[in-house]
């Protein structure tokens, strides 16, 4: 249980264009989803939280205009890359928290990971 | 704000090893910590979840011990394996904030 998928894997594209990098939580409804990016070598850095139905909440210096997020269901949240630079090029990780789940409660489930290269 | 050190940066040992890997916080009003493993590449998998009231977790050779006083947590590995070797992160959370990482401990375990 507790599975968290993530769509594409990963993603090769144009400089200037905009990417959309799907989160699902395949099992459970996520209340709850995150945002992370990771650069080569580098530890997870939180990008935004996502409440379903609400507007995202953004960390401080990151983009909100460029780093779209929708949360429109309990089971998926998007993140588009809007005009995408070789500089966003990055690991980006979502993960979901249920607050309902017994047992678990507390816990973040993470899905695999979307590998975006910008050219 | 919160901040987690992780302490080795990078740890090669050969097969069957035990081994202790550190995690340092400097706000201990924690509300859980959570150790990770990740594969090159990949996403994130838990391992072990402490909540603040806990002293220790286990899960087979794998063993998390919470000092909060200190603000340190370890993760024990027993009996390593090669198939251990990935980045092993620490997360810590406060009440009412989110996740925050720790750098990660990369771990080379030779056959």
């Amino acid at each position: 249980g507790a599975v968290v998928s993530q769509h594409p894997s990963w993603v090769i594209c144009k400089s200037g264009t905009s990417v959309k990098i799907e989160c699902r939580s395949l099992d459970f409804q996520a209340t709850t989803m995150f945002w992370y990016r990771q650069f080569p070598k580098q530890s997870l850095m939180l990008m935004a939280t996502s409440n379903e139905g609400s507007k995202a909440t953004y960390e401080q210096g990151v983009e909100k205009d460029k780093f779209l997020i929708n949360h429109a269901s309990l089971t998926l949240s998007t993140l588009t890359v809007t005009s995408a630079h070789p500089e966003d090029s990055s690991f980006y990780i979502c993960s979901a928290r249920d607050f309902r789940t017994s047992g678990r409660p507390d816990e973040q489930f993470f899905g695999p990971g979307t590998r975006l290269t910008v050219l | 704000k919160q901040e987690v050190t992780q302490i080795p940066a990078a740890l090669s040992v050969p097969e069957g090893e035990n081994l202790v890997l550190n995690c340092s916080f400097t706000d201990s009003a924690i509300y859980n910590l959570q150790w990770f493993r990740q594969d090159p590449g990949k996403g994130l998998t838990s391992l072990l979840l402490i909540q603040s009231s806990q002293r220790e977790q286990t899960s087979g050779r794998l063993n998390a011990s919470l000092d909060k006083s200190s603000g340190r947590s370890t993760l024990y590995i027993a009996a390593s394996q090669p198939g251990d070797s990935a980045t092993y992160l620490c997360a810590v959370r406060n009440y009412g904030q989110n996740f925050v990482f720790g750098p990660g401990t990369r771990l080379s375990v030779l056959p």
